[in-house]
């Protein structure tokens, strides 16, 4: 099971681009990276995923390097609106019998966006 | 499409008293998880399960249940409330090859 470590928390200013690593040095080889956001009072939600090198979407892009035992979430231009926490997680995607059923997170970085 | 849906929000025990904590989920998602949420621990995977009448233990099993009887639900018992157990329970389902998809979760405190 790939644990993952993340800074406790950052902070940053409005405008400003935020990137967050996760390392994870025990990945499988059929293991993927997600991130999620969690606001207060709210379950998490999904941001984006992936497997190698880079992904981008509408709200941010996923920095894989090749050994794969880090990743980097970086959010463009952040806003206050972007203060949450973010989770790291990795974890068989495609298959989720047995073990691979087991998902751990991390305790995740709370990023503090200021004006 | 409701996605995943916690029962109740709130939930106030006496220690020693038993009760169930619902999910529910309308996206026929196989899997489907319980996870508890404390102040500066993360989120910790309580129990899970791969489809109806499969579950097993995620990593703080000790004092709760959990049973698939059918695709859609996946309740939470806690048979004796502690106070160790006053926490945030989030649910979550997914379909392979597909992040998790997470409840609003229930606010439990036991006195």
């Amino acid at each position: 099971l790939a644990k993952t470590t993340q800074p406790i928390s950052m902070d940053s200013y409005e405008g400003q681009e935020v990137n967050i690593t996760c390392s994870h040095n025990n990945i499988a080889t059929n293991d993927y990276i997600t991130w999620y956001q969690q606001f207060p009072s709210q379950g998490p939600r999904f941001i984006i995923q992936g497997y190698k090198t880079k992904v981008t979407n509408e709200v941010a892009s996923l920095f894989i390097p090749a050994d794969r035992k880090s990743s980097t979430l970086s959010l463009p231009r952040v806003s206050l609106s972007d203060t949450a926490v973010y989770y790291c997680l990795v974890g068989d995607f495609l298959n989720y019998g047995g073990s691979q059923g087991n998902l751990i997170f991390g305790k995740g970085t709370k990023l503090s966006v200021k004006p | 499409n409701a996605g995943v849906t916690q029962t109740p929000k709130f939930q106030v025990l006496k220690t020693g008293q038993s009760m169930t904590l619902q999910c529910a989920q309308d996206m026929n998602h196989e899997y489907m998880s319980w996870y508890r949420q404390d102040p500066g621990m993360g989120l910790r995977l309580i129990h899970y399960s791969v489809g109806a009448g499969i579950t097993d233990q995620g990593e703080v099993p000790n004092g709760y249940n959990v049973s698939r009887s059918t695709t859609e639900d996946f309740p939470l018992r806690l048979l004796s409330a502690a106070p160790s157990q006053t926490s945030v329970y989030f649910c979550a389902s997914k379909e392979t090859n597909s992040p998790l998809h997470f409840g609003n979760g229930t606010r439990l405190t036991v006195t």
